[in-house]
């Protein structure tokens, strides 16, 4: 069964770095996955898709201070010098032949 | 501007239908998968539907609307759309309308997102 896990919650100091991380289930761990953002009372909006091999594309106007990687099962979002508007919930999806799947999502807290 | 743009949404009590319009501009629409999302009060996004292009008539639903819900689209009306039906006090959620990438395939990364439209459903 394809499943994405996220760690609830994570959080970082302004200015600082954090590193999101997406597991993949067994058997699925050469999947591509998508990072998306959700703010506070708006839609979700996509910021890069990852490739098992960790070369990824990002969105339009997504900016360089995010960025991806990878790692067998794990498909990691990191986000260096943040800032307030980061604090948000950070989802990872994934797909297959007649399904698209949804992490549970982590919520990042700057502090 | 790149832009979807949900409608449709309101307070219905169980049993009742609903349809919900997704409206695309700033780019062509007809090349492109469409999905519905849903994210229920306080919870993360569940997947709902998909549809891909005209042409090749590959629709996909969750088990939890499957029967109950259906999707389809007007490319020249630029417009996505999901009859739901049977509604049940479980579907209460922000639906939301979201492209897929072009990959040439019916997979890929979900790329643009619409806001949102609420559907509560309540007696």
């Amino acid at each position: 069964q394809l499943v994405l896990t996220q760690s609830p919650s994570a959080s970082a100091s302004l200015g600082a770095s954090v590193k999101l991380t997406c597991t993949l289930t067994s058997g699925h761990t050469n999947y591509a996955i998508a990072w998306h953002q959700q703010q506070p009372e708006k839609g979700p909006r996509f910021l890069m898709k990852i490739n098992s091999d960790g070369s990824h594309t990002k969105g339009d106007g997504i900016p360089d201070r995010f960025s991806g990687s990878s790692s067998g099962a794990e498909r990691y979002l990191t986000i260096s010098s943040l800032q307030s508007e980061d604090e948000a919930d950070y989802y990872c999806q994934t797909w297959g032949t007649g399904i698209r799947v949804f992490g549970g999502g982590t919520k990042l807290t700057v502090l | 501007e790149v832009q979807l743009v949900e409608s449709g949404g309101g307070l219905v009590k169980p049993g009742e239908s609903l349809r919900l319009s997704c409206v695309a501009s700033g780019f062509t629409f007809s090349p492109y998968g469409m999905n519905w999302v849903r994210q229920a009060p306080g919870k993360g996004l569940e997947w709902v539907s998909y549809i891909d292009t005209i042409g090749s008539g590959y629709i996909y639903y969750a088990d939890s609307v499957k029967g109950r819900f259906t999707i389809s689209r007007d490319d020249a009306k630029n417009s996505l759309y999901l009859q739901l039906n049977s509604l049940r006090a479980e579907d209460t959620a922000v639906y939301y309308c979201a492209r897929k990438q072009i990959t040439g395939t019916t997979v890929g990364a979900f790329d643009v997102w619409g806001q949102g439209t609420l559907v509560t459903v309540s007696s």
